[in-house]
């Protein structure tokens, strides 16, 4: 089974400060997607950053950046300048191709202390 | 800013009655997931269409799940006869031709007592 693994059940942030939350996953393929969703306590599940596994460079999106390391099969998600916003469940999560599913990690918990 | 809906919000009924969860995705979206989110499985895919045509059930109970996109505007997920471990959030996503990254609705909290 394809896999994708969050090894950090909870993690804690001062305000303003840079978190990242880890993610591996699993793959024999050489082409996919990644992503990273965040859910708050109001459950919708957001998109909040996307990365082809064919690009070397490193998605950003606005105060979020990944650090994609294709041969350590590694994802990881920093959050910059901290806001109390960001507090929420965070979902790792991969497709195989354009269109298909996605298989999700077992969530991170990010909390944000003021 | 398109969205997908998600009926019900809440639903809370007795064992061994028939749930429907109704699903609105994104016009012209033609990729359309079911998700299960629960504390002990996490998010499970438990069936997903393409141009309406089911690609992947495999994550459904057979014997009391059914998926179906009766219209590119409607998804139906129904459970009959509903079960307490039934219980959970459920989810829809969609996404566009040739697209990746979906947009999910709101979820349906699910609660059979």
């Amino acid at each position: 089974a394809q896999t994708v693994t969050q090894s950090q059940p909870e993690m804690s942030v001062q305000e303003a400060e840079t978190v990242t939350l880890s993610c591996t996953y699993d793959t024999s393929e050489s082409d996919y997607y990644l992503f990273w969703y965040k859910q708050p306590p109001s459950r919708q599940m957001i998109l909040v950053i996307r990365q082809e596994a064919y690009k070397q460079q490193n998605a950003t999106e606005n105060r979020f950046s990944v650090n994609f390391q294709k041969a350590a099969k590694s994802f990881s998600l920093k959050i910059s300048d901290s806001q109390l916003g960001d507090a929420a469940m965070y979902f790792c999560a991969r497709s195989r191709a354009t269109g298909n599913k996605l298989t999700f990690g077992g969530g991170t918990r990010v909390l944000v202390k003021p | 800013d398109a969205r997908v809906t998600q009926t019900p919000r809440h639903k809370v009924t007795e064992m061994g009655q028939e749930v429907t969860m109704r699903c609105q995705p994104i016009l012209g979206h033609n990729t359309v997931f079911w998700y299960r989110q629960t504390m002990m499985q996490g998010l499970e895919l438990l069936a997903y269409f393409r141009n309406r045509a089911p690609l992947d059930d495999s994550g459904m109970p057979k014997d009391r799940f059914s998926a179906e996109m009766p219209d590119a505007t409607l998804a139906t997920l129904k459970i009959q006869p509903s079960e307490p471990r039934d219980s959970a959030v459920y989810f829809c996503a969609s996404g566009p031709p040739g697209g990746y990254g979906y947009t999910f609705g709101s979820g349906t909290r699910l609660t059979v007592v």
